[in-house]
């Protein structure tokens, strides 16, 4: 089946630093991959998405680029704040023809930014 | 903001009590979803309904029982559950994507239960 597995962390930097969260997938079809951020005692927002490959999803300054050949959709920051701190969660759907479906996320990357 | 609101925001409950957990969304959307979302483990898809029919369930003990009277509105009855069921139950919504569209969820904030 399905998965997606990323770092758990906690991660911690320092503010102004570089981010990469990893993240690579499993899936029999050709998923749409997202990245959710949780904010501590919120639900999840989509941050960003990226539906076929080489595609780049992009937001509030994080990216992550669609790579099929290595199954990754890595998030990037080139300079964190304290408010990025959060909970992020590499996720994905492979509906393959429509319909509603659940996504397969990852387990989240637990992220501390000091000032 | 998010057009997906869960009540309550926090439920303690007994063994033998009870509950349900309601969830509406405003977003115009045909399809709903619940999740859980305990420590340490990855969101479990619990029940999918797209256009107010069940299309999923998850292996999930008969302790929880969804209902979906229309598009907007999700419950989760809750009933003789176990201390183990403490979890953030999270609500979410999309619209029921065609062959060429993705399927973007919109989350509400969860529901915090705890079961004593």
């Amino acid at each position: 089946g399905d998965s997606v597995t990323q770092m758990e962390g906690p991660v911690t930097l320092s503010e102004e630093a570089f981010l990469t969260i990893n993240c690579t997938y499993t899936a029999t079809g050709y998923p749409s991959l997202f990245w959710y951020v949780q904010y501590p005692g919120e639900g999840l927002q989509l941050l960003l998405k990226a539906t076929k490959a080489d595609d780049k999803g992009s937001n509030k300054g994080f990216e992550a680029t669609y790579r099929k050949e290595t199954t990754s959709f890595h998030l990037e920051k080139g300079s964190v704040q304290v408010s990025d701190s959060a909970v992020y969660f590499c996720a994905l759907s492979d509906r393959g023809g429509g319909g509603a479906d659940g996504l397969t996320f990852g387990k989240g990357t637990h992220l501390i930014i000091q000032p | 903001e998010t057009g997906v609101t869960q009540t309550p925001r926090h439920l303690v409950m007994g063994m033998t009590n009870k509950k349900s957990l309601k969830c509406e969304q405003h977003l115009g959307h045909n399809a709903m979803y619940w999740y859980k979302q305990s420590a340490k483990k990855p969101l479990e898809l619990m029940f999918v309904y797209s256009l107010e029919e069940r299309v999923e369930n998850n292996s999930v003990p008969s302790r929880f029982s969804p209902e979906c009277p229309n598009s907007s509105h999700l419950f989760l009855h809750l009933h003789t559950l176990q201390p183990e069921d403490s979890a953030l139950y999270l609500c979410a919504s999309s619209q029921e994507p065609d062959r060429l569209s993705y399927n973007e969820q919109f989350f509400g904030p969860g529901t915090r239960l705890t079961v004593l």
